[in-house]
């Protein structure tokens, strides 16, 4: 099976710093990487979906990149309320992996 | 307004079964792809099955293969998953998804049900 492999697995950072989170597949999944941002209680909510778009509603401030094997979420400026999980999922393939996921948290 | 609700989680003994239930509001099920996904207690999210959206096609993750069965009616826009054989790592909060796009993101999830496996 494919694998997900997302760095870092805990990152700690400044309001209105810029974050970079990677993930890497195993084998290539084209475009079809997703990026969620879940926190405790809540449903998880896309961000990202096919490496670089932005779902609807969600701020500019967040970006995605990346093709084949190695993608990024970038974070231009934190806000307060970015503090929470990411994860990049894969949907290339069935099993549609999640990566381990990345816990942001405020330095 | 689209909307998942998952419900039929609970407490359940080990080698014990349920079934949960995911109802969708504001859109019609028929046309989506479905997914479980879940949380272990201090973990991340894990994918756990797919149905297509005429239910000809599923898939499953290995950890959940022989013992969940998803499943889905959508004449009452609903999907459903069949758990049997509970273990104790089971024991996870249960999101239903929605897929969508033609790179299948999963664009909209229900708040979960819990579903404790414990003697």
């Amino acid at each position: 099976d494919i694998q997900m492999t997302q760095s870092p697995s805990s990152l700690s950072a400044s309001i209105g710093d810029r974050v970079t989170i990677t993930c890497r597949a195993s084998q290539s999944i084209n475009s079809y990487l997703n990026w969620y941002q879940h926190k405790p209680g809540k449903a998880p909510k896309v961000l990202i979906y096919a490496a670089s778009s932005l779902q609807s509603g969600v701020p500019s401030r967040f970006s995605g990149g990346g093709s084949g094997t190695d993608f990024t979420l970038t974070i231009s400026s934190l806000q307060a309320e970015d503090f929470a999980t990411y994860y990049c999922q894969q949907t290339y393939y069935s099993p549609r992996i999640f990566g381990q996921g990345t816990k942001l948290e405020i330095k | 307004e689209v909307q998942l609700v998952e419900s039929g989680g609970g407490l359940v003994q080990p080698g014990g079964s349920l079934r949960l239930s995911c109802a969708a509001s504001g859109f019609s099920l028929r046309y989506f792809e479905m997914n479980w996904v879940r949380q272990a207690p201090g973990k991340g999210l894990e994918w756990l099955s797919y149905i297509r959206s005429s239910g000809d096609t599923i898939y499953y993750a290995d950890s959940v293969k022989g013992r969940f069965t998803i499943s889905r009616d959508n004449a009452k826009n609903s999907v459903y998953l069949q758990m049997n054989s509970l273990r104790a790592e089971d024991t996870a909060v249960y999101y239903c998804a929605r897929e969508t796009g033609s790179k299948d993101y999963f664009d909209y999830w229900g708040q979960g049900t819990l579903v404790t496996v414990s003697s």
